[in-house]
């Protein structure tokens, strides 16, 4: 497998413009994970699902913010209206997760898309 | 209080010694641990995972987990210049063990 896609890599945009982020997880895992990195606050988790099902969306900032996962092999993450506040490395992870598994189920993450909002 | 609690450093460590990078976690339900590696520019990997009390080895990298103390170390023996990164702390909590949490990750730089 390819391992997590996420495409672009870099982003430029103008304030006010509307910003996708789209990710493809590794075939047959069952969680998909959407963080932001910055300097000040980390790599925070933003939004997760199972089986395309947003299960926690109590990190996405705003309003502003929404994902989507139509099918087990895509996502997106989309920012409308963007500002510069949202400049930030976006990372897509998935993992597989069988229920009650004690044992390393490690998410494994795409390359991130660089995001900067001018 | 923050879930996950990691000092940002930068922590400076000669070639050769000993690196040791802490993470503390607020949750008494956490069954296990993840460490993950990040280099500039990169994506996080997972070079650790740690489930039980005591210590797990893995060649020149030894995890340490105190569940008691609510604490969990990294040790990098004989570091390396190649060493150089953000490390992150993850607790695995069995009431929310589906998703994953980072501590804001501590960077190490290794002078030769």
């Amino acid at each position: 497998d390819a391992g997590v896609i996420q495409s672009p890599r870099h982003e430029v945009t103008e304030m006010g413009q509307e910003v996708t982020l789209r990710c493809k997880p590794i075939s047959g895992h069952d969680y998909l994970f959407w963080y932001r990195q910055t300097m000040m606050r980390g790599l925070e988790l933003l939004i997760y699902f199972n089986n395309n099902v947003p299960i926690d969306d109590s990190g996405m900032p705003e309003d502003r913010f929404s994902a989507k996962m139509p099918n087990a092999s895509f996502s997106t993450l989309k920012i409308q209206p963007s500002e510069p506040r949202d400049s930030a490395v976006y990372f897509c992870a998935s993992r597989h997760y069988p229920w009650g598994q004690t044992g390393n189920t490690e998410a494994f993450f795409g390359q991130g898309t660089r995001l900067t909002v001018v | 209080q923050k879930e996950v609690e990691q000092n940002s450093g930068p922590l400076s460590v000669p070639e050769g010694a000993i690196a040791s990078l802490n993470c503390t976690y607020s949750d008494r339900g956490s069954q296990s641990f993840f460490w993950y590696r990040q280099y500039s520019g990169k994506s996080p990997e997972l070079i650790m995972f740690i489930y039980s009390n005591g210590d797990k080895e893995d060649g020149r990298f030894t995890a340490q987990l105190n569940k008691a103390s609510q604490y969990v170390s990294l040790l990098i023996r004989d570091s390396q210049p190649s060493d150089s990164a953000t490390y992150l702390c993850a607790p695995k909590s069995y009431s929310s063990a589906s998703k994953i949490i980072f501590g804001s990750g501590t960077r190490l730089s290794i002078r030769p």
